[in-house]
């Protein structure tokens, strides 16, 4: 079956330490995105790619790197320069760039010690 | 610019009761209108999509939603809670003619009580 494949679904990392989050899709789509989820807030997005090799900012861009390299494989690292890391991050995929029709992944839950 | 406003965010209601949920949305464009479920600790799940055919919506799980543009609404209805109802709710509005990003609602959480 297609779909989207985080991993991994828990994460623990220490203060400085850099963290890297894979987002695998088979469904062929072109747009990919990423947000973070905090705890009764609603998702916010920080950023997405329309096609290989490019990607953009979102709301909250600072602190968190990406690249795309393959069209299935859309990699967020969480760096030490965000201040407040501990969230749930959430992975999507669209056929095209702003449809709302999106596919997510089963997240994953980063938490800082 | 779009917006969307989900105007509770939290509902209650008793198992075997109507499910109401509302949201706002606000589109210079023409809007394709989206509601997602989540469950804890889950990924989002597409309930039911409007894009400008009919104004009804049926989704899965017995969701449906109806699209009003006079009153710029597209809440959530269910005749008959299910326990397995629980979770959190987004409305969420996007647009081709926009260049802005997909927009979601703040959600809102649902709670059956037996």
């Amino acid at each position: 079956d297609g779909g989207i494949t985080q991993s991994p679904k828990y994460l623990f990392r220490k203060e400085g330490q850099n963290v890297t989050l894979s987002c695998e899709q088979n469904l062929n789509h072109d747009a990919m995105y990423w947000y973070r989820q905090d705890p009764g807030q609603g998702l916010r997005l920080i950023y997405y790619s329309q096609i290989v090799n490019d990607f953009q900012k979102g709301d909250i861009a600072e602190g968190y790197s990406v690249s795309r390299e393959k069209k299935e494989s859309f990699p967020l690292t969480v760096t030490s320069a965000q201040k407040n890391p501990t969230a749930f991050y959430l992975c999507a995929s669209t056929r095209t760039e702003n449809t709302g029709e999106l596919f997510f992944g089963e997240g994953s839950r980063l938490t800082v010690l | 610019a779009q917006s969307v406003t989900q105007l509770d965010s939290h509902v209650s209601v008793s198992e075997g009761t109507p499910v109401l949920l509302r949201c706002n949305y606000s589109s210079s464009y023409s809007p394709s209108l989206f509601w997602y479920v989540q469950h804890p600790n889950k990924g989002l799940q597409l309930l039911l999509k409007y894009t400008s055919a009919a104004t009804l919506v049926k989704g899965i799980n017995g969701f449906e939603a109806e699209f009003k543009k006079s009153e710029t609404s597209f809440h959530l209805t269910k005749p008959s809670a299910h326990m397995s109802d629980a979770a959190e709710y987004f409305c969420v509005v996007s647009s081709y003619s926009s260049a802005s990003k997909i927009i979601f609602g703040s959600g809102t959480r649902l709670s059956i009580r037996p």
